[in-house]
């Protein structure tokens, strides 16, 4: 099964807000409310900042968002911060009882 | 505090075996499936293995199946990976996971181990 689709990279600056996008299918994505975002930063281990479409963890600020539409899932950071540089991935459950990521995006803060 | 401690990576020849352990503390470990993701070097994640919070129930990924096995030691609280003819393509750094929900397969993964390596090179 191929990875959800992410863009490989996305940048902005400092205050503004960003969207990162991750495309999968109708056995996947647009099937289940089960798609979540994780936060990687160099040399680190993943954490979730959002599950299940948009809900955010305790700790997790609010200036992370999700929401989906069809089979796209979207990310939006707003008030971008120099800490937000990091890679992004998806993830959803599937048909298949599997997990499936996507590619990454890395994030870079001007 | 959840916690997850990965153990047992290394340098193993292609066809050789290794064996992952994720030893657990800060829930309840028969409550919540767990899971092995892995991130080959410089690249993504990809999801390796899950097992349901009872053991009776394992997934794999197709790129496993038949070589890797997960299990659970309910006693000592500790997730295991067999990975048995190694290749090449398995070299990443692994990682444990929790479910968020009770009882569910892991939809999502709330609490990560910092993982260990596995290096496959003859």
């Amino acid at each position: 099964q191929s990875a959800l689709t992410q863009p490989a990279s996305v940048s902005g600056s400092p205050g503004q807000s960003i969207t990162i996008s991750c495309t999968g299918a109708s056995s996947d994505v647009g099937r289940y409310e089960y798609v979540s975002w994780y936060q990687q930063h160099p040399g680190k281990a993943p954490q979730v900042i959002i599950y299940e479409v948009r809900n955010r963890p305790s700790g997790v600020s609010n200036r992370f968002s999700g929401s989906k539409s069809g089979n796209t899932a979207s990310l939006t950071i707003s008030g971008l911060q120099a800490e937000d540089e990091a890679d992004y991935y998806c993830s959803s459950y599937t048909s298949s009882n599997t997990l499936l990521f996507g590619g990454g995006t890395k994030l870079t803060v001007l | 505090e959840v916690q997850l401690l990965e153990s047992g990576g290394g340098l193993v020849q292609p066809g050789g075996s290794l064996r992952l352990s994720c030893a657990t503390s800060g829930f309840t470990f028969n409550n919540f499936a767990l899971t092995w993701v892995r991130q080959a070097p410089g690249k993504g994640l990809e999801w390796v293995s899950a097992i349901t919070a009872s053991g009776i129930t394992t997934y794999d990924a197709d790129s496993v199946k038949g070589r890797f096995t997960i299990s659970r030691d309910k006693a000592n609280k500790i997730l295991h990976l067999q990975m048995d003819n190694l290749r090449a393509d398995d070299t990443a750094i692994y990682y444990c996971a929790k479910a968020y929900r009770l009882g569910t397969y892991p939809r999502t993964l709330i609490s990560w181990g910092q993982g260990t390596l596995v290096t496959v090179s003859s």
